[in-house]
């Protein structure tokens, strides 16, 4: 049963264009949301987070907003750059007691971004 | 900050061969730690989980096991490897709400 959703397995974009990357979630319980970066044959990094009391976080490029009511949230990236081209993994968590914090991934989206 | 190593970054094994990944642990104590796999294509699939030395629980029935002899090392293990167990496999450590992955390691199975 997947708690968190990626639709889309792919997305090209241009460079200097925007990218949003999008995550629905079925779990009401999830409080807290990340979103991870993953180059091929190399573990996932950290990109950016977001508590359920905000609907918004801004980190230089990186944006993710939450919008609770709808059970999504979405990643903009803009400018967007070459570099920025990897696989992104959408991940949620509820409360500690609930679930000892273990996190709940998506399948990931595969950007591309063209020069 | 919390550091993962995890060898060997690359193995190809024959089928029905034995298998032991390692992962330890540094920067911090008592960690939740986590063995994912990616398949091809596929998403991370959590295989394994321990909240201490010696608990381990398991997310999907398979080929696998894993062990937590010390409070900061994690193996998973195999006895007879399957064509189906080929992929990428990530080990990972609780940090604070999010985790921190070790670098993987892509294993072969011929």
């Amino acid at each position: 049963d997947q708690q968190v959703k990626q639709n889309s397995p792919s997305l090209s974009v241009q460079e200097g264009r925007i990218s949003i990357l999008n995550c629905d979630y079925t779990n009401s319980m999830f409080d807290y949301f990340l979103w991870y970066k993953k180059y091929p044959a190399e573990g996932p990094t950290f990109l950016i987070s977001i508590s359920s009391i905000k609907d918004k976080n801004e980190d230089g490029r990186f944006t993710v907003f939450l919008n609770k009511s709808a059970k999504h949230l979405s990643l903009h990236i803009v400018p967007s750059q070459p570099g920025d081209s990897a696989v992104y993994f959408c991940a949620a968590s509820a409360p500690r007691g609930s679930t000892l914090g273990r996190l709940y991934f998506g399948r990931g989206t595969q950007l591309t971004v063209w020069p | 900050s919390q550091t993962i190593h995890q060898w060997p970054a690359t193995l190809v094994q024959p089928v029905g061969s034995p298998l032991s990944l390692e992962c330890t642990v540094e920067g911090t104590s008592n960690p939740n730690l986590y063995w994912y796999r990616q398949a091809a294509g596929r998403g991370l699939q959590l295989l394994f989980y321990s909240i201490g030395i010696g608990q381990i629980s398991s997310e999907v029935p398979q080929n696998l096991s894993a062990s937590r002899p010390q409070d900061r090392q994690f193996i998973l293990s195999s006895k007879k490897l399957l064509l189906s167990d080929s992929g990428f496999y990530l080990c990972a450590c609780q940090n604070g709400y999010g985790y921190t992955f070790g670098s993987g390691t892509r294993l072969t199975v011929v």
